[in-house]
């Protein structure tokens, strides 16, 4: 079935830096989603993106498309305290249920 | 837009009990879904609805588990005869059919099977 891998899987960093992870799969997807999850919350979403090569930014946050169709990335900019939490990548195609990833967990030290 | 919700947020059952989840989508979604997720996981797709059809079932979802969208609109799932490895974080997500497709979730129920 179809996997989606995501990293690192893991990220300290210190408040004020900026932040990178990506989501791949062999499978190809025509949207990625992606999401911020806080504790005993449910999934947020934080960027869509529906175009092989798109950039779509939200904030300090700037998600892409990967050419390939395979991958997905985001960046955080200038993290905060609050940008703590699990990032999930969704990869979907039309009329089929959507592949989570097992998520980047952020920690953000001041 | 109030968004969705689940209702209830926590449950705690013993083993061997049924219970039975509640979803409300955001009003104009035709499209539920129910998803597991477990610590440590991302959400694990068990199934999901267009209207009140059931169109896809994931083989996650055992002959226990049962869902149900009567008229299009909530939703409820049902685990029948629970054992301890079905505790887990259920969360409901609603979206509406279009080719550029976007789910939005709830805050998930909560399910701890002592």
């Amino acid at each position: 079935g179809q996997q989606l891998n995501q990293s690192p899987q893991s990220m300290f960093i210190q408040e004020g830096e900026d932040v990178s992870m990506n989501c791949t799969s062999s499978s190809i997807f025509n949207t990625w989603l992606w999401y911020k999850q806080d504790p005993g919350e449910g999934p947020v979403l934080l960027i869509a993106l529906y175009k092989a090569g798109e950039l779509t930014s939200n904030g300090r946050l700037t998600a892409q498309f990967g050419i390939t169709r395979k991958d997905s990335f985001l960046n955080i900019s200038a993290s905060i305290p609050s940008d703590v939490g699990i990032y999930f990548c969704a990869g979907g195609n039309y009329g089929q249920n959507f592949v989570f990833g097992p998520g980047t967990r952020l920690s953000v030290l001041p | 837009d109030t968004g969705v919700s689940q209702d209830p947020r926590h449950k705690i059952t013993k083993r061997g009990q049924n219970v039975t989840f509640r979803c409300d989508p955001i009003s104009e979604h035709n499209r539920l879904y129910w998803y597991r997720q477990t610590l440590g996981q991302g959400p694990e797709f068990l199934t999901y609805f267009q209207n009140e059809a059931q169109l896809e079932k994931s083989r996650l979802l055992s002959d226990r588990f049962s869902a149900e969208r009567p008229k299009g609109s909530f939703s409820t799932l049902e685990i029948q005869r629970t054992e301890q490895g079905d505790s887990a974080m259920y969360l409901c997500a609603s979206s509406r059919t279009l080719s550029q497709e976007t789910q939005y979730f709830g805050p998930g129920t909560r399910l701890l099977v002592l």
